[in-house]
């Protein structure tokens, strides 16, 4: 699997637009770009995936470029409640054993 | 809620001691996961399985172990424990073997004292 780099922390202010970058420039032709949080200690949540088109949902937006080699994850409107770490993971989508490999992430801070 | 059950949500036991958690997954999914995310370190693949089969393994220990049964609920059995083993213990799961779609469920607090 592709290994991913993400900056260790970031602070964004309520209400604006956190931008959150992923670099994976040893991504293959068949990898997705998969985006998890987890808040505090709670349990991981799946928020978005996508292979090369942005992708949108109702929590957050993808960006990835047209080489492939770097995305973004963008919460349009952060709240309070978006405080997280935030796992950006590449994963081939195949039939067989599948072992989501988790980094350290980026500690994502909104602010009042 | 991801609709991932995980008992019990806080365990204290002593070093030596044996300890079985258990998950029920999503309705409907059939691939079930263990993690452990201990202080220092981040979320740990300890293995899947897939409608009752062995399907990855990461880096478990000899002294735990795991099953699916029938009704595709898992448990995870730790043994001989010692207080590194204390940590946060997560159950995922998803609808088939090969997603990167994972559930959560919201963890086992395990402490070894």
């Amino acid at each position: 699997d592709a290994k991913t780099t993400q900056p260790t922390s970031m602070d964004c202010a309520e209400g604006r637009a956190a931008n959150l970058p992923c670099n994976h420039s040893t991504i293959s032709g068949n990898e997705y770009v998969y985006w998890y949080r987890q808040i505090h200690s709670q349990g991981p949540q799946y928020i978005i995936h996508g292979l090369k088109n942005n992708e949108t949902n109702e929590m957050a937006s993808l960006i990835i470029t047209e080489d492939r080699k770097s995305s973004t994850l963008i919460l349009p409107h952060a709240t309070l409640r978006d405080t997280a770490v935030y796992y950006c993971i590449v994963r081939a989508r195949i039939q067989g054993a599948q072992k989501l490999v988790f980094g350290q992430g980026t500690r994502l801070t909104i602010n009042p | 809620d991801s609709g991932v059950t995980q008992t019990p949500k806080h365990l204290i036991t002593a070093t030596g001691q044996r300890v079985t958690l258990r998950c029920s997954p999503r309705s409907g999914d059939l691939s079930v996961y263990w993690y452990q995310q201990s202080l220092d370190q981040g979320l740990q693949f300890l293995i899947q399985y897939y409608n009752g089969e062995e399907r990855a393994k990461g880096n478990i220990l000899e002294r735990f172990s795991a099953q699916q049964f029938p009704d595709l609920h898992s448990e995870l059995n730790l043994s001989s424990l010692e207080l590194g083993d204390s940590a946060l213990y997560f159950c995922a799961s998803s609808v088939a073997g090969y997603t990167g779609e994972l559930f959560f469920g919201e963890g086992s607090r395990l402490t070894v004292l």
